[in-house]
């Protein structure tokens, strides 16, 4: 399968517990983005890097979270202290952008419960 | 500050029918990106198109269709013969420049739901 995958699927913890993702882009795509979507809400973006390079990351977004991307390859996002708020589906998607043009593509997610 | 607003929380039609997504943004950047994405009950999200402000030009892909307004600061995304596999929760978001750098803004999404 040569599509974005995410490890774990599925991640239940305790509050204030770290907890870490790991997201593997498809190969060769240079920029790869983390997003959290809680149900029923839209997606919100997290933050994102181009190659190793972390480029942006939400203002929204806590210290608790940290992410990244050694060698430009697969990435991790840790969160730090979870709490209960934290609950959510954490997406990772990657793209090669060329040009003008840009697609993305989503891996089937990380579900985060915290307890 | 950025925002996106879908109107519709959601729409049902049947097979075959067209049928017109709303999407409007509010942005002070005048370089900035709209998107819109699919999300079907499998809960993968589908990335289904992006646009760069300085392209008015209307996009057509097979049955989608996207019509793009700076006038009325709207992205509006029309499906034409809807099937049933089309019923999902479509997203429009925005990506703009500031000062901060580039930052994404999803709106609520429109659940649209095609029957038989």
């Amino acid at each position: 399968d040569t599509g974005v995958s995410q490890d774990p699927r599925h991640k239940i913890t305790k509050r204030g517990q770290n907890v870490t993702f790991r997201c593997d882009p498809i190969s060769e795509h240079n920029r790869l983005y983390w997003y959290r979507q809680t149900l029923g809400q839209g997606p919100e973006f997290l933050t994102y890097f181009q190659n190793e390079a972390q480029l942006e990351k939400s203002r929204l977004l806590s210290d608790r979270f940290s992410a990244e991307r050694p060698k430009g390859s697969f990435s991790t996002l840790e969160i730090q202290r979870t709490e209960q708020g934290d609950s959510a589906m954490y997406l990772c998607a990657s793209s090669l952008v060329l040009a003008k043009e840009e697609t993305q593509y989503f891996g089937p997610g990380t579900r985060l419960l915290v307890l | 500050a950025q925002k996106v607003t879908q109107a519709q929380t959601e729409i049902s039609v049947v097979e075959k029918e067209d049928v017109t997504l709303d999407c409007v943004y509010e942005t002070r950047d005048t370089t900035y990106y709209l998107f819109w994405y699919k999300q079907p009950p499998s809960g993968e999200l589908v990335f289904l198109i992006r646009r760069n402000s300085f392209d008015e030009q209307n996009e057509i892909s097979g049955r989608y269709s996207w019509n793009f307004q700076k006038s009325t600061s709207s992205f509006n995304f029309t499906i034409t013969a809807s099937q049933v596999v089309d019923s999902a929760v479509y997203f429009c978001a925005l990506s703009e420049a500031d000062n901060y750098g580039q930052n994404f803004v999803f709106g609520p999404g429109t659940r649209l739901s095609v029957l038989p």
